[in-house]
């Protein structure tokens, strides 16, 4: 399989606990991208990556969020302290600069829920 | 600012055309997306336009642009059961990497 993997798929966790998420994207895509979507929404951008460097912060990634993408190939996205409104899918998607279009892939997301 | 929206629901009989509509705000938009999304997944890319181009055509999905009314849409020809999903338009602007999406639209399809 060679598209955007996200792990977990599913994560439950008490409020008040910290989750950390995995995302591989394509193959030699260097860009990366992590949206948050809550249900009967669209999704909603929080960051960019462009290999290693984080360019973009979404205004609604908070100080208790925090994501990497360190050797410019997967990235984590880890929450701290979560609380209940946390609580949506994290979907993240990757990118090719410098080919001749900008398809966004988007991988299966990770279904967090605070309890 | 951006925004991006879209009708909530659309149900269509098998077989016939499906036609999703979207109206965004922001003129520098460059790319302008259609996503589909069933139950519990991903989204998955269907088609995209640039902001140039009026038309574009791949096998049943046709999407016309009209960049003087920043309005989009989808035509599904001959819709199938296996089209129900949530449908989200979504835009790019020129200065930028993010996508903005529309709340997305449920489509029903009925045999």
């Amino acid at each position: 399989d060679t598209g955007v993997s996200q792990n977990p798929r599913h994560k439950i966790t008490k409020r008040g606990q910290n989750v950390t998420f995995r995302c591989d994207p394509i193959s030699e895509h260097n860009r990366l991208y992590w949206y948050r979507q809550t249900l009967g929404q669209g999704p909603e951008f929080l960051t960019y990556f462009q290999n290693e460097a984080q360019l973009e912060k979404s205004r609604l990634l908070s100080d208790r969020f925090s994501a990497e993408r360190p050797k410019g190939s997967f990235s984590t996205l880890e929450i701290q302290r979560t609380e209940q409104g946390d609580s949506a899918m994290y979907l993240c998607a990757s990118s090719y600069r410098g080919g001749k279009n900008t398809e966004a892939f988007f991988g299966q997301g990770t279904r967090l829920t605070v309890v | 600012g951006e925004d991006v929206e879209q009708s909530l629901f659309l149900s269509v009989r098998e077989g016939d055309s499906s036609v999703i509509n979207c109206t965004y705000t922001d003129s520098s938009s460059t790319y302008l997306y259609w996503y589909k999304q069933e139950p519990g997944a991903g989204l998955q890319l269907l088609t995209y336009i640039f902001s140039n181009m009026d038309m574009k055509q791949d096998q049943r999905l046709t999407v016309l642009l009209n960049k003087k009314d920043k309005h989009l849409s989808l035509r599904i020809a001959d819709t199938q059961t296996g089209d129900s999903a949530i449908y989200f338009c979504a835009e790019k602007q020129a200065a930028g990497n993010k996508l903005t999406f529309g709340g997305g639209t449920r489509v029903l399809v009925k045999p």
